[in-house]
């Protein structure tokens, strides 16, 4: 089945550690999204590829990258995390829609992480 | 500026049915969607509306007023299932493609 996959489900990390959190799709999508949801919150967008175009959210910290090596994967590595990042992280992926009207999004998992 | 409002949380009974309202302003706008997320999964995908008028899908139906600014999910034959959050996202040009603004989501419990 086509999916969006992300690895791994839950991770742990140290104040200020270097982490990596992947996804990978098998949908051929060309739109590839990271998210980042905090409890009872909405999905806040934290940066989008389409294709190999990298579009920031203005209001993204500096301490979010993101990696976009192919078609099919697309990491988010936060170089230094606080306990402020703790949340759930969704990846999702889109067919950008060039007949009008918006394509509809199809999300991964996520990745819970826990910042100690 | 975008702003997407929808109930904190609502309560039904098994077997009913129950509409969970959104409201809208956003510039741009480019489709309304409704995606169901249980607790600690990801959103998945329930509706899309981009027209005027309701779209149905089984149990499932979603109406959209673009000159009010509004949409609501209607949710028939509620089972226990169908206890999780429900996000009203609206589509808007950002850039190069578009995006989903999120609202916060509105938490039904389905009581026996």
């Amino acid at each position: 089945d086509a999916m969006v996959i992300q690895n791994p489900r839950y991770q742990v990390t140290q104040f200020g550690k270097p982490v990596t959190l992947s996804c990978s799709q098998t949908l051929n999508h060309n739109v590839m999204y990271w998210y980042q949801q905090k409890s009872s919150q909405a999905p806040k967008l934290l940066f989008h590829y389409y294709d190999k175009d990298f579009n920031n959210e203005a209001d993204t910290p500096d301490n979010f990258q993101s990696r976009r090596p192919n078609t099919s994967f697309c990491f988010l590595d936060i170089r230094s995390p606080g306990l402020g990042d703790a949340a759930m992280y969704l990846c999702a992926t889109s067919r950008e829609n060039l007949g009008g009207g918006s394509d509809t999004q199809y999300f991964g998992p996520g990745t819970r992480l826990t910042v100690l | 500026g975008q702003n997407i409002d929808q109930p904190t949380e609502m309560t039904a009974t098994e077997g009913a049915i129950v509409q969970i309202n959104c409201t809208y302003q956003t510039s741009g706008f480019n489709g309304l969607f409704w995606y169901q997320q249980h607790a600690g999964e990801a959103p998945t995908f329930l509706s899309y509306n981009v027209l005027d008028g309701l779209e149905e899908k089984g149990r499932f139906s979603s109406f959209l007023s673009r000159s009010k600014g509004y949409s609501y999910l209607l949710l028939k034959e509620l089972q226990m299932k169908d206890s999780a959050s429900y996000l009203c996202a609206v589509g808007a040009y950002g850039g190069a493609t578009n995006k989903l603004i999120f609202g916060t989501g509105t938490l039904l419990a389905v009581q026996p």
